[in-house]
């Protein structure tokens, strides 16, 4: 079943610019999730934002959540052409098994 | 440091003939290993999932079955291949409750 619904489905920006990409879910959380994946790879996690957490940073991402509104997203500041791939979001909620469920993804193409 | 490992990397099948993908993983114990399915520019839908040997949690019923022989390997198959079983097989692995799930460079398989 899918929870999470990213939006855009595709952005294409420059070299430079930020980028961000939105996430809504349905039903309540545990976590949020963000991973990348290349074309034709595998997925690298990013990040994990907790429900009881409202924003996060790694180096150039920086992920909020809003539970309120059951929504989340990810911001890329300073994009590179390295940026370019699919990322998706994924939430775990325990009392429905703690698996994770994932959106459809939004596919990023920076531009150099 | 651990690994996963799938393979093959890419597998064409007529319809009607068997499946065996493999998953390993390498450097931790007791993980909990997971298959998904990708189909092309969409996200991944879980397939099978295993908290320890001979442990198999289905989610979708559906042509497909998984074992779990040993403690880091995780096998996907198939008696019959259906046109419908094409996709990107990608076998993930989760240190218990942590949530943050690692994956590998996953399998094409293309059913003609």
């Amino acid at each position: 079943s899918q929870q999470g619904e990213e939006d855009p489905q595709a952005l294409s920006i420059q070299e430079g610019e930020n980028a961000t990409m939105n996430c809504s879910y349905k039903t309540s959380i545990n976590n949020l999730q963000w991973y990348r994946q290349n074309s034709g790879r595998g997925l690298v996690h990013l990040i994990l934002i907790r429900s009881n957490e409202r924003e996060k940073h790694s180096g150039r991402l920086r992920v909020t959540l809003d539970t309120s509104k059951k929504s989340s997203s990810l911001l890329i500041t300073a994009s590179r052409a390295a940026d370019t791939a699919s990322y998706f979001c994924a939430t775990v909620t325990y009392n429905q098994g703690g698996k994770l469920i994932f959106g459809q993804g939004t596919e990023l193409s920076v531009k150099p | 440091s651990q690994t996963i490992h799938q393979w093959p990397a890419t597998l064409v099948q007529p319809v009607g003939s068997p499946l065996s993908l493999e998953c390993t993983v390498e450097g931790t114990s007791n993980p909990n290993l997971y298959w998904y399915r990708q189909a092309a520019g969409r996200g991944l839908q879980l397939l099978f999932y295993s908290v320890g040997i001979g442990q198999i949690s289905s989610e979708v019923p559906q042509n497909l079955s998984a074992s779990r022989p040993q403690d880091r390997q995780f096998i996907l198959s198939s008696k019959k291949l259906l046109l419908s079983d094409s996709g990107f097989y990608l076998c993930a692995w989760e240190r218990g409750r942590v949530d943050t799930q690692y994956f590998g460079p996953g399998t094409r398989l293309t059913v003609l």
